[in-house]
């Protein structure tokens, strides 16, 4: 079994500041895949950004990218240029390869990082 | 594209009665489904894995006969609480995986908030 950790329950920065949220994971698997999901008041879950752990290269997806550390298990968020919109709850989720076998897999969540963002 | 709905939103319902909560891929086919759980502050918990005609795969400490899913077309799986309790009550989202499409990203639906009362 896998398990996520995130270690920062809530975060505040001001607006148009770069903040970092981490995420720490533990798993046997050699073939998985890691994501950073946002949650707004709203409720509905969104994909902020994903990596493949094959891939060295650390995803980035306009002001959002990743620091990922596969020997030390960890794969933070950055997010600059901060905006009010950016306010919700995060989540960093594992999910096993389906090349592990057994078809698609469900996704294993962090507690998530709940970030504010202060004008 | 890759838009998941779930009906009802909101549900209330007295103890002992049943729910059904409906998960539909709008525009693309999935083979699987997975149907989570959020209590209020917490994070998703994955309750089960629904496949398009076979039996669901529930997570340990989930009743699958309290917690019915049935999966019978590329687009729809349902997810029944039967014989509801007031611990039943939570937030429950579902999400879906195109199977003709990028099949490690999961689309979710929206949520369905269920109070028992």
């Amino acid at each position: 079994a896998q398990t996520v950790t995130q270690s920062q329950p809530e975060m505040s920065v001001q607006e148009a500041e770069t903040v970092t949220l981490s995420c720490t994971y533990d798993t046997s698997e050699n073939n998985y895949y890691l994501f950073w999901y946002k949650q707004p008041p709203s409720r509905q879950m969104i994909l902020v950004i994903r990596q493949e752990a094959y891939k060295q290269q650390n995803a980035t997806e306009n002001r959002f990218s990743v620091n990922f550390q596969k020997a030390a298990k960890s794969f933070s968020l950055k997010i600059s240029d901060s905006q009010l919109g950016d306010t919700a709850m995060y989540f960093c989720a594992f999910m096993k390869s389906i090349y592990s076998g057994g078809g698609a897999d469900g996704l294993t969540f962090g507690k998530g990082t709940h970030l504010i963002i202060q004008p | 594209g890759a838009v998941v709905s779930q009906h009802p939103s909101r549900v209330i319902c007295k103890s002992g009665t049943s729910v059904k909560i409906e998960c539909r891929s709008l525009d693309f086919q999935a083979t699987t489904m997975f149907w989570y759980r959020q209590f209020p502050k917490q994070s998703l918990m994955l309750m089960a894995t629904s496949n398009e005609g076979s039996k669901a795969t529930y997570e340990q400490g989930v009743e699958k006969d309290k917690f019915l899913i049935n999966h019978a077309s590329l687009t729809l799986s349902t997810l029944t609480v039967t014989s509801a309790h007031p611990e039943d009550s939570s937030f429950y989202i579902c999400s879906a995986v195109n199977s003709g499409g990028n099949t490690d990203t999961q689309y979710f639906g929206p949520g369905t908030r269920l109070t028992v009362l």
